[in-house]
């Protein structure tokens, strides 16, 4: 089955960059999703189709995908950005296709 | 409001059985496909299964396959879970999520619209 990898951890200072990797075999041939989830909360969508951000998400937040990564980008971190981030995709040559990340929790200095 | 509310969800011994429910509104529950995701204590999300907006494709990850049944009632704007043959690893919150489909250089979904879960704790 199709494996996403993810460092367990990033830390940033409040204003600065945070990158999210996500490995995969051929992962930029698939579509990348992205998750955000606070401590007792559910996942939230935070980026689509590799690149796209649904409605009320920041332009903070954005995303690319090619070769064997996928990254997310978060620019000027706030306080409010530390959660946990999940990358996710559709095998469909899977007959259980639906896969997620390892997971990153993000900390803000 | 467009919501997901997930219900049934309890303290069960191994070798039992659990029916987790979700109900939908705010939306036309059966135009759409729908997952359902766990998530063990302190541990990643694990996708469960999808079912289509007929009930007529299915898929399971491996290590339910066998064990759960997903089915839907588009009458009652409803999703389940029928979990039997429970093992402590199933203890987890499971979500049920709203499945998004689109389309690049290749099929996809992303689940757009998730419940806030229901705990599930399989303990002698």
């Amino acid at each position: 089955s199709y494996v996403l990898t993810q460092p367990p951890s990033v830390s940033v200072a409040p204003g600065q960059t945070a990158r999210i990797t996500c490995g995969g075999n051929n992962i930029g041939s698939k579509s990348v999703h992205w998750y955000q989830q606070k401590p007792g909360q559910a996942p939230v969508l935070v980026v689509y189709d590799d690149s796209d951000r649904p409605s009320g998400i920041p332009e903070r937040f954005s995303g690319s995908n090619s070769g064997n990564t996928a990254t997310l980008t978060i620019s000027r971190v706030e306080a409010g950005d530390e959660a946990d981030y999940y990358c996710q995709v559709w095998d469909s040559s899977s007959d259980h296709p639906g896969v997620f990340g390892t997971g990153t929790k993000v900390t803000v200095l | 409001e467009v919501q997901l509310v997930e219900s049934g969800g309890g303290l069960v011994q191994p070798g039992g059985s659990l029916r987790l429910s979700c109900a939908a509104s705010g939306f036309t529950f059966s135009s759409y496909e729908m997952n359902w995701v766990r998530q063990a204590p302190g541990k990643g999300l694990e996708w469960v299964s999808y079912i289509s907006s007929s009930g007529s494709t299915i898929y399971y990850a491996d290590s339910v396959k066998g064990r759960f049944t997903i089915s839907r009632d588009n009458a009652k704007n409803s999703l389940y879970l029928q979990m039997n043959s429970l093992r402590a690893e199933d203890t987890a919150v499971y979500y049920c999520a709203r499945d998004k489909t689109g389309y690049s250089s290749g099929w996809y979904r992303y689940f757009d619209l998730w419940g806030r879960g229901t705990l599930v704790t399989v303990s002698s």
